[in-house]
């Protein structure tokens, strides 16, 4: 199956300060990545979908000053956390849609990264 | 109405047991048809994939897509401990770039 990594796997930071997240598709190529956040014992909440060279498009509520994402190749997708504050904390996951001929088109998950805002 | 329905649970079951998770939807666009597990603190794994309607069967496991019902089950035979995690339903339309998720179902196979 399709392959997904993301770094880092976790991260701590102060308040006010930004952190980036790198979502990659190991063994194929990825058009549109999707980027999640998922609270404790809660289902994934999409934040917005990440296209290759074009601008991300959020989802409702989801602010996009704050959540910078890049999609600058077909590999690999960045989430940046601007100005972190505790009620950033969470769960963030990325996944990668597959595509092409003989490729079941699917997603993907990366594995998630555990963000801690002190 | 959500797109799609999904029971929370837990659902607790002994090892060994026949477990069934299910979920409905209300679009009759939909075509293809995915469950996820997902261990805690780790990202969704991809299970099972069906497109349309029928059954598909992987090893322990397997789904049925129902459409005159709207209705989807994962069927997992002689549950292990392993097996404990969150099933997640996932489908979309032919257009393929948005896709709708159950709220998931925590399961428990109890040795």
């Amino acid at each position: 199956g399709a392959v997904v990594s993301q770094h880092p796997s976790r991260v701590i930071c102060k308040s006010g300060t930004s952190v980036k997240i790198e979502c990659r598709s190991l063994d194929f190529q990825a058009t549109t990545m999707f980027w999640y956040r998922q609270f404790p014992k809660k289902s994934l909440m999409l934040m917005a979908t990440s296209n290759e060279g074009s601008k991300a498009t959020y989802e409702q509520g989801v602010e996009k000053d704050k959540f910078l994402i890049n999609h600058a190749s077909l590999t690999l997708s960045t989430l940046t956390v601007t100005s972190a504050h505790p009620e950033d904390s969470s769960f963030y996951i990325c996944s990668a849609l597959t595509s092409g001929r003989g490729v079941q088109e699917t997603q993907y998950f990366g594995p998630g990264t555990r963000l801690l805002v002190l | 109405q959500k797109e799609v329905e999904q029971d929370p649970g837990p659902l607790s079951v002994p090892e060994g047991a026949i477990v069934s998770l299910n979920c409905t939807y209300s679009n009759s666009a939909f075509q293809y048809f995915m469950w996820y597990r997902q261990y805690s603190r780790k990202g969704p794994e991809l299970l099972m994939y069906t497109y349309s309607s029928g059954n598909k069967e992987d090893g322990r496991f397997t789904a049925q897509v129902d459409k005159s019902s709207k209705y989807i089950s994962l069927f997992i035979r002689d549950s292990q401990p392993s097996d404990s995690a969150t099933y997640l339903c996932a489908m979309t339309s032919n257009t393929g770039n948005q896709f709708y998720f159950g709220t998931g179902t925590s399961l428990t196979v109890i040795p």
